[in-house]
């Protein structure tokens, strides 16, 4: 089973500001990570797929790189509605499809 | 417009069963493969299940294998989780989930809202 471990548990940034999370595979899931973003009493959103293409709709604020094991979700200009939780997905070796523990975004 | 909508979920007693239900509209439902993945209370989300765009092909974490099962019915949009032997480590916010493509291996785009399952006595 691939594990994916998030960093930091919580990250706190001023609106406006830019936020960087952090997400590692225990081993090598190619492109094939997804992150989502998860408000209190919501369902997860999907914010990117296949490590960096946004998905529908969602701001261009938001973008994801990375590939094999490091993969980073970068908001570029903190808005209040993205203070939230964020996860990343793999679904490279599967299954398992494993989510990692998630990084709470809050307001500094 | 895509929508999902879970149901089915509530209170069972320990080695109880339940039958979740995810009534899917505004995409063509046997096109894709559909996922259950829980949430329990105050943690992250954990995989539970998948099942292929036409259910030829099934996937279940070690933690529910041999107890759930999952099943879709094509000519209702509608995806089914029966859950059998619960137990309390199964009490969670239940939601099935659109994959972006046929097979699993992939992100997922669409939500229900999520069925809670609570297993006590």
């Amino acid at each position: 089973e691939i594990v994916m471990t998030q960093s930091p548990a919580t990250l706190s940034v001023s609106p406006g500001e830019r936020a960087t999370l952090s997400c590692r595979a225990s081993q090598s899931v190619s492109r094939n990570l997804a992150w989502y973003q998860q408000k209190p009493g919501q369902a997860p959103r999907l914010l990117i797929y296949g490590a960096s293409t946004r998905a529908t709709d969602i701001p261009a604020r938001f973008s994801g790189s990375g590939s094999g094991t490091e993969f980073t979700l970068t908001i570029s200009s903190l808005q209040s509605e993205d203070f939230a939780i964020y996860y990343c997905q793999q679904y490279n070796n599967w299954p398992p499809i494993t989510f990692g523990q998630g990084t709470r975004l809050e307001i500094k | 417009e895509v929508q999902l909508v879970d149901s089915g979920g509530g209170l069972v007693q320990p080695g109880g069963s339940l039958r979740l239900s995810c009534a899917a509209s505004g995409f063509t439902f046997s096109s894709y493969a559909m996922t259950w993945v829980r949430q329990a209370p105050g943690k992250g989300l954990e995989w539970v299940s998948v099942i292929s765009g036409v259910g030829g092909s099934t996937y279940y974490a070690d933690s529910v294998k041999g107890r759930f099962t999952l099943s879709r019915d094509n000519s209702k949009n509608t995806l089914y989780l029966q859950m059998n032997s619960l137990t309390a480590d199964d009490t969670a916010v239940y939601y099935c989930a659109k994959g972006l493509n046929y097979g699993g291996d992939s992100g997922l785009d669409y939500w229900g809202q999520g069925s809670p399952v609570t297993v006590s006595s």
